[in-house]
Order: structure tokens, then sequence, then C-alpha cells
């Protein structure tokens, strides 16, 4: 079956690193994304891998490894702004999204 | 980017009436569109997959009666929650995927709130 695992909740502190990890496992694979999502609102794209490596955009980076199906996504020099929660998705043949449940960040001043 | 909307953002009604989501893609061409629901605390759950000019693909445990999926144009996909009941108070969100770029993205539209009172 598909299936999408995260941690349900971290805790870091503002000015910190913290890494986000996620396992995942599809029915072929078009790539692994990460949102962002704030309360009430609709998930926002921070990265797109589909090659094994690190992609680094700014204060954030998004790792891939397909032979262990895992990814992390890097958050540095965290801001309070960051606390949200951080969604992993892998998209599969049919280019449809498998959603893993999210990972609720909680950034402490 | 590529730009989507939903409309409205927000909506009351009484149970038993129906509502009508519109998506539209405002920027690019959409022959693929999702529609999901999202209770609070809970990740997003795919309801169904629309393809314009042809039937939407439903998951399994969504009503394909209840929730009416049209895909009448490549900008444009709606959601009709007919006959609504409390218990389909959720936040509605779709998405729109361009495949003309490199990367197959899904663009999300802001959302929906509906409260069936």
């Amino acid at each position: 079956g598909q299936n999408i695992d995260q941690p349900t909740e971290m805790t870091a502190t503002e000015g910190a690193i913290v890494q986000i990890n996620c396992t995942y496992q599809t029915s072929g694979f078009n790539g692994l994304f990460w949102y962002q999502q704030h309360a009430g609102e609709a998930p926002t794209f921070l990265s797109y891998n589909v090659l094994d490596g690190l992609e680094e955009k700014g204060r954030f980076s998004s790792f891939l490894s397909r032979s262990k199906g895992y990814s992390y996504l890097l958050l540095k020099e965290l801001q309070m702004k960051d606390s949200a929660s951080y969604l992993c998705a892998a998209m599969d043949s049919n280019y449809q999204l498998i959603w893993g449940a999210g990972t609720k960040l909680i950034i402490k001043p | 980017g590529a730009v989507v909307s939903q409309h409205p953002s927000r909506v009351i009604c009484k149970s038993g009436t129906s509502v009508k989501i519109e998506c539209r893609s405002l920027d690019f061409q959409a022959t693929t569109m999702f529609w999901y629901r999202q209770f609070p605390k809970q990740s997003l759950m795919l309801m169904a997959t629309s393809n314009e000019g042809s039937k939407a693909t439903y998951e399994q445990g969504v009503e394909k009666d209840k929730f009416l999926i049209n895909h009448a144009s490549l900008t444009l996909s709606t959601l009709t929650v007919t006959s609504a009941h409390p218990e389909d108070s959720s936040f509605y969100i779709c998405s729109a995927l361009d495949r003309v770029t490199d990367l197959p993205e899904q663009y999300f539209g802001p959302g929906t709130r509906l409260t069936v009172t």
C-alpha cells in the first residue's frame, strides 16, 4: 500500500536548525514535495525533489534518497513565523499526491 | 507562479441545502484538478480527481452522488455538496495540476470553509 510517515510534532528554538524527516512508500514515484500550512490556510509549496540529493533554497533545504524512500526538510535560522505544519507528500505514477499527516512545528523564543 | 482561485472562501448553509464551490486556474490550463477535504488538525484527504471533459474519479468512501464534481473547461472545476449535513462541515481545498512545466506541481486554491448548521 501507499504510506507516508512523518513525526506528529516537533519543537525548536528561534534561531536554531530543525530537520523534519519523512519516509514514503508509493506506487510509482514522480517526486517528493514539502508544503507549509498555517492554521486555516491552504498549503503553500516549499520544495520538490525527484533526484537524489540536497536542494537548497534560502533558509530551507530538502533532501531525497529514492533508494531509502526517505526525505527530510531542513529549516535554518528559525523564525517565529516558521511555526506551522509541514506536510510531506509523494507523487505517485498517476500524479496524485500521497500526503503525510503533517508535522506541527512549534518555535519557542 | 500559477494561481488558483476558489469561491467562496467561506460559506454557511442550513442542513439539507446544497452548496457549490468553484475552483479556477487563472493563468494556466489545468486538465487535472483535485478536490481535498481537511478536518481540524488532520492532513489533507483526497476526495476526487477531476479531468476536463470526463467523469471525476472518486476515492474510496467518498459518495459521488453527494459530492458532485464538474470539470467543464480547462480552467474551471466545481464541487457541489448536495443535501449538506453538519458532518460535512470542513475545509475544502482544490488544486490544479500544470503538466506543461517540468515541475508536476499541484497549485492550491486558498480553500473554502464550509459550515453546515
